[in-house]
């Protein structure tokens, strides 16, 4: 399968812990782009990058949040100190500087539940 | 700020039904426009997508969506619906300058069969 993968699909953690996420987007794609997504709602931009460069940032990414792409290839999103505010599932999406603009590919998610 | 309104929370149909779903967003300016799809536990998939020209764009599926400037709207069609179109489906618009997807709520279809 060459599409987007999120690891891990699920994490449950405590308040007060710190949690990391990986995406690995599809091979070619050097855009990558995170966003947030909770019941009932669509999901919410948190950043994006270009290669490795992290070129936006939301207002929704608090300073609890740091994303990082070193290479310009995998991509991770640590949440540090949890809150039970952010469960959520996270979603990462890739797309090409070429061909269709900003067709966004998405992976299946990283659901995280806070207690 | 920009958004973009799902009119429609649940929507429930028999196979075979006509449907269409709402969606409108607040932007002046040249938007891209798309509609998702998420089928029952699995990803965000592109069902369809508008850039320019022919405002009347088809999809994968059989689905259609006709872009209308003046109401600022992007409804979603289907003429006959299948037990198999039970999902979520999401509206979302891009402005050129920007990267970020703008998403609706979401509308959950669920067709009985």
């Amino acid at each position: 399968d060459t599409g987007v993968s999120q690891n891990p699909r699920h994490k449950i953690t405590k308040r007060g812990q710190n949690v990391t996420f990986r995406c690995d987007p599809i091979s070619e794609h050097n855009r990558l782009y995170w966003y947030r997504q909770t019941l009932g709602q669509g999901p919410e931009f948190l950043t994006y990058f270009q290669n490795e460069a992290q070129l936006e940032k939301s207002r929704l990414l608090s300073d609890r949040f740091s994303a990082e792409r070193p290479k310009g290839s995998f991509s991770t999103l640590e949440i540090q100190r949890t809150e039970q505010g952010d469960s959520a599932m996270y979603l990462c999406a890739s797309s090409s500087t070429g061909g269709s603009y900003n067709e966004q590919f998405f992976g299946p998610g990283t659901r995280l539940t806070v207690l | 700020a920009q958004s973009v309104s799902q009119h429609n929370h649940h929507v429930i149909l028999s196979e075979a039904a006509s449907l269409e779903l709402g969606c409108n967003y607040s932007y002046g300016g040249t938007v891209n426009l798309f509609w998702y799809v998420q089928y029952p536990g699995q990803h965000l998939q592109l069902l369809l997508k508008y850039f320019s020209g022919d405002p009347l764009v088809k999809g994968i599926k059989g689905f259609e969506a006709e872009f209308i400037k003046s109401k600022f709207s992007f409804n979603l069609r289907k003429p006959s619906v299948q037990w198999s179109d039970t999902a979520e489906y999401f509206c979302a618009v891009n402005a050129n300058s920007n990267y970020q997807l703008i998403w609706g709520a979401g509308t959950k279809l669920i067709i009985k069969p």
